[in-house]
């Protein structure tokens, strides 16, 4: 089975640019959770989605977004790049049901870098 | 807020028993403690999740005392492929109706021959 899948897998965009970031969750999952890596760093959480509404937000500012869709498919999109959104942008899924009570499986990320 | 606290950094020799402790205070009465393990570049793989006292799969065993304030990953005879950061992660409900998900600072497990 495949798991979870996330394109592209690298990408330069310049400052004041958007990025749209996409990712496939395993199939079955209908929870999706975006987190930003910054090199030497541990992931922080950006948001969650399940059954297509937000659940979940981190402490990110507004510039970035999110939205999953009706094959639980999902975006992380970023407005006005700035240089501090260089990272690994990972996506995650899990099972239905409380995020607690289920493991999240993480794709191998998207690398930003904003020159 | 809860914090969770993981030592930065851990040396180990190859056949030697490996033990990572994570600190979670405000744990909730709901929430799981999930390990992962990340080699550079790459996202993090599951390798154990528990809830009270102890679970051991193939590759791990997780402790976790009854007051649930911290939890032991221990990995057994450990091998230079096990060199990696690891990752505790607690799920925190109950934070207006939406879910906070928390990872640890990372350990980075290094094993020498």
């Amino acid at each position: 089975d495949a798991g979870v899948t996330q394109s592209p897998t690298h990408l330069i965009k310049t400052r004041g640019q958007h990025v749209t970031l996409r990712c496939s969750p395993i199939s079955g999952h209908k929870s999706v959770s975006w987190y930003q890596q910054v090199l030497g760093q541990g992931p922080q959480f950006i948001f969650q989605y399940y059954e297509k509404e937000e659940r979940g937000r981190g402490n990110f500012p507004d510039r970035f977004s999110a939205r999953q869709f009706p094959n639980y498919s999902s975006e992380l999109n970023v407005n006005a790049l700035l240089l501090g959104d260089s990272a690994l942008y990972l996506c995650a899924s899990s099972q239905p049901g409380l995020l607690g009570r289920n493991t999240i499986y993480f794709g191998e990320g998207s690398w930003l870098t904003v020159v | 807020l809860a914090k969770t606290t993981q030592p930065i950094s851990m040396d180990s020799y190859e056949g030697q028993e490996v033990n990572i402790t994570c600190s979670h205070n405000n744990i909730a009465t709901n929430d799981y403690i999930t390990w992962y393990q990340q080699f550079p570049s790459q996202g993090p793989r599951f390798i154990i999740q528990g809830y009270k006292t102890k679970v051991t799969n193939e590759v791990a065993s997780l402790f976790i005392p009854a007051d649930r304030k911290s939890s032991t990953l221990s990995l057994p005879r450990v091998s230079l492929s096990d060199t990696a950061v690891y990752y505790c992660l607690v799920v925190l409900t109950g934070y207006s109706s939406a879910s906070k998900i928390i990872f640890g600072s990372g350990t980075r497990l290094s094993i020498r021959p």
